[in-house]
């Protein structure tokens, strides 16, 4: 089961950092983490993925537990764009290998 | 141009109808999905396809059928619309050679009276 639990929403100042955790006990030992997000009015977009070591790219940082069964988004500066729903995804067997995303976080990014 | 494009944005149709989504990619993916989202529930796959040969269903493809008439166009129907398959469906496309993930459409907003 490619099961993942986030909290359902989050709230970020302005120009402060955001930590968005993810637990996913059930994760095999192989599964990449993936993390999507959607903006208002748009489809899901590609955030960050990765498998054991950290992470990081010009969006966000991807923090990984030693023991794979939690991880954590970091948006090292929210901005007022970033308010979005925050998908914290693995893959799923029963279906092919693909992508199984849960309700996710909801940021809200306050001025 | 978008990457991959949804027809049509926005629909309304009648209960019994017969409504087909389309989508369109210029990625060059071999592999397209179709999802579903309803409010609070996330998105769930309905549909995928890893090349034009390979239909398979998902996690709720009952009510729904799909044909992949090319490798850049996999379109979504509904034979027989129903008020609870009003949602927001999203196309998607991937390539498992590279590491960027999923590319997503903008979403066609179906509501069905």
């Amino acid at each position: 089961d490619a099961k993942t639990t986030q909290p359902n929403s989050m709230e970020s100042n302005e120009e402060e950092p955001v930590h968005l955790p993810c637990n996913h006990s059930t994760i095999s030992g192989t599964d990449y983490i993936h993390w999507y997000r959607q903006l208002p009015s748009q489809g899901p977009e590609y955030v960050i993925h990765g498998l054991t070591s950290n992470v990081n790219n010009r969006m966000a940082s991807l923090a990984i537990a030693e023991d794979r069964k939690s991880s954590t988004l970091i948006l090292h500066r929210a901005t007022l764009r970033d308010a979005a729903v925050y998908y914290c995804i693995l893959r799923d067997r029963n279906y092919g290998q693909n992508f199984v995303f849960g309700p996710g976080t909801r940021l809200s990014v306050l001025p | 141009d978008a990457d991959v494009t949804q027809t049509p944005r926005n629909r309304i149709t009648k209960t019994g109808k017969r409504i087909m989504l389309e989508c369109s990619q210029t990625k060059g993916h071999d592999r397209m999905y179709w999802y579903r989202q309803d409010p609070g529930l996330g998105l769930r796959l309905i549909y995928y396809s890893f090349d034009v040969k390979d239909i398979n269903k998902g996690e709720i493809s009952d009510g729904y059928s799909v044909s992949r008439q090319a490798q850049a166009k996999f379109s979504l129907s509904l034979e027989s619309a129903i008020p609870n398959q009003t949602a927001l469906y999203f196309c998607a496309t991937s390539d498992p050679r590279t590491r960027n993930g999923y590319t997503f459409g903008s979403g066609t907003r179906l509501t069905v009276v």
